[in-house]
């Protein structure tokens, strides 16, 4: 059973508009949520982390959003560019180097 | 600073033969990880090292899966013998500290992606 959710495969925004992806999870032992960039051919590549004593992130173009009552997550891109078209992967762990990933959500900038 | 390494970058076997992949991490890395995505699915967490110790396990599929990490610093990842459900994509990633958060992370590689035919 999954416990981390990415129930969007794909996503198609225009450039210059917000671009957000949402994910799910169902463990209430997670306690620090990340998500991960990832272009084709290419590893995973860290964007934004949370953790569970905060509700908001914040880094330049991207924040994270988390409610803990909900269980859900979501990342914000604002605004979105074309080079931001990759595949969005968002991940937790319970106080342990063990990543949960979800099954990733395709993201795709027009310009 | 050199990103994790993965070779090779593509593999097609056969059903019944054997494959190893090998991770070089960033140096100074104590702490490796493999990971598996299959056929676009969520990324699974295989195991993990703290430089030549497996801490964990749990994540192997099977006895057919076999990883080393000899003097603490590269690792392999044999298939012995492969099947056909473990074509994917196999991710080695690395961290400085064995706890998240802060400025720490786990550093993926570009990953193998294995076809067994």
């Amino acid at each position: 059973d999954q416990q981390v959710k990415q129930n969007s495969p794909s996503l198609s925004v225009q450039e210059g508009r917000i671009s957000i992806l949402n994910c799910d999870y169902t463990n209430s032992m997670f306690d620090y949520f990340l998500w991960y960039k990832k272009y084709p051919a290419e590893g995973p590549t860290f964007l934004i982390s949370i953790s569970s004593i905060k509700d908001k992130n914040e880094d330049g173009r991207f924040t994270v959003f988390l409610n803990k009552s909900a269980k859900h997550l979501s990342l914000h891109i604002v605004p979105s560019q074309p080079g931001d078209s990759a595949v969005y992967f968002c991940a937790a762990s319970a106080s342990s180097y063990k990543l949960i990933f979800g099954s990733g959500t395709r993201l795709l900038v027009r310009p | 600073e050199a990103g994790v390494t993965q070779f090779p970058s593509h593999s097609v076997i056969e059903k019944g033969q054997t494959v190893t992949l090998r991770c070089d991490p960033i140096s100074g890395h104590d702490n490796l990880y493999w990971y598996r995505r299959v056929m676009g699915k969520e990324i699974k967490f295989l195991l993990h090292f703290v430089k030549e110790s497996k801490q964990d396990e749990s994540g192997m599929p099977n006895n057919r899966f076999l990883a080393e990490r000899t003097g603490g610093t590269y690792s392999t990842l044999k298939v012995q013998p492969a099947e056909l459900e473990d074509s994917g994509v196999y991710f080695c990633a690395s961290s400085r500290s064995t706890f998240l958060g802060g400025q720490e992370t786990q550093y993926f590689g570009p990953g193998t992606r294995l076809l067994v035919l």
